[in-house]
């Protein structure tokens, strides 16, 4: 069986300012690892993922992440913030047979100007 | 390409009775998911359909169901409706290769009274 935990519900910050959202995982078998983001009133958006290869992944907005199967983590994390990116996000793991996706209980965060 | 559509939007039933959801899935798509999602338990895993067939299902009990069409439209099904089922339920739609990313639709917002 597979879970994952995020640490954090809440994450305030101010714009600019550096984030981390942390996420890790539990599993029996491979797995492949996915951040989404939710914003309100909307459904969600795939943010990063990491299948193979380089462990650490990019998405197009700024944000990145890092596998880090020792600890079985995948926290992400952004440089700077912007107000727009304020939205929810999940962490998610998927065992590598099969399309079925596992959340965590996802990590508001909230920037402020 | 349009993205995942799923009707209604929005949706009021009252306690016993039954109801049907629709997701259609981004054109090309053999595979799609359905997920719930309600404030206390998080994002759940309901079922995988793949060319009409199920592929994966998750731990909901039978009043749950679903079916694909042979356009790979998706509908879900709860029969005998509980207070506790109210929640967004999401679709998601996705090529069929365990490595594809999964598409989300806005999802279908469920109230039982």
């Amino acid at each position: 069986a597979q879970s994952v935990t995020q640490l954090d519900s809440q994450v305030p910050v101010f714009e600019e300012a550096p984030v981390e959202l942390r996420c890790n995982y539990s599993s029996s078998v491979s797995v492949y690892l996915f951040w989404y983001v939710q914003y309100p009133n909307q459904g969600l958006q795939l943010l990063l993922k990491y299948l193979s290869g380089s462990t650490l992944v990019e998405s197009i907005n700024g944000f990145e992440a890092e596998f880090n199967k020792s600890q079985t983590s995948f926290h992400l994390r952004k440089p700077s913030v912007h107000i727009s990116d304020t939205a929810e996000y999940f962490c998610a793991v998927s065992p590598r047979a099969t399309d079925k996706l596992i959340f965590g209980t996802g990590t508001r965060l909230q920037v402020f100007p | 390409k349009a993205g995942v559509t799923q009707t209604p939007r929005y949706l009021i039933k009252t306690r016993g009775q039954q109801v049907t959801l629709s997701c259609s899935p981004i054109s090309g798509h053999r595979s799609v998911s359905w997920y719930q999602q309600t404030p206390g338990q998080g994002l759940q895993f309901l079922f995988e359909y793949f060319s009409e067939t199920q592929r994966n299902k998750g731990n909901f009990p039978g009043r749950f169901s679903g079916r694909q069409f042979s356009n790979s439209r998706s509908e879900m099904n709860v029969s005998t409706l509980e207070l506790g089922d109210s929640a967004l339920y999401l679709c998601a739609s996705a090529g069929g290769s365990v490595t594809d990313t999964q598409y989300f639709g806005p999802g279908t917002r469920l109230t039982v009274l």
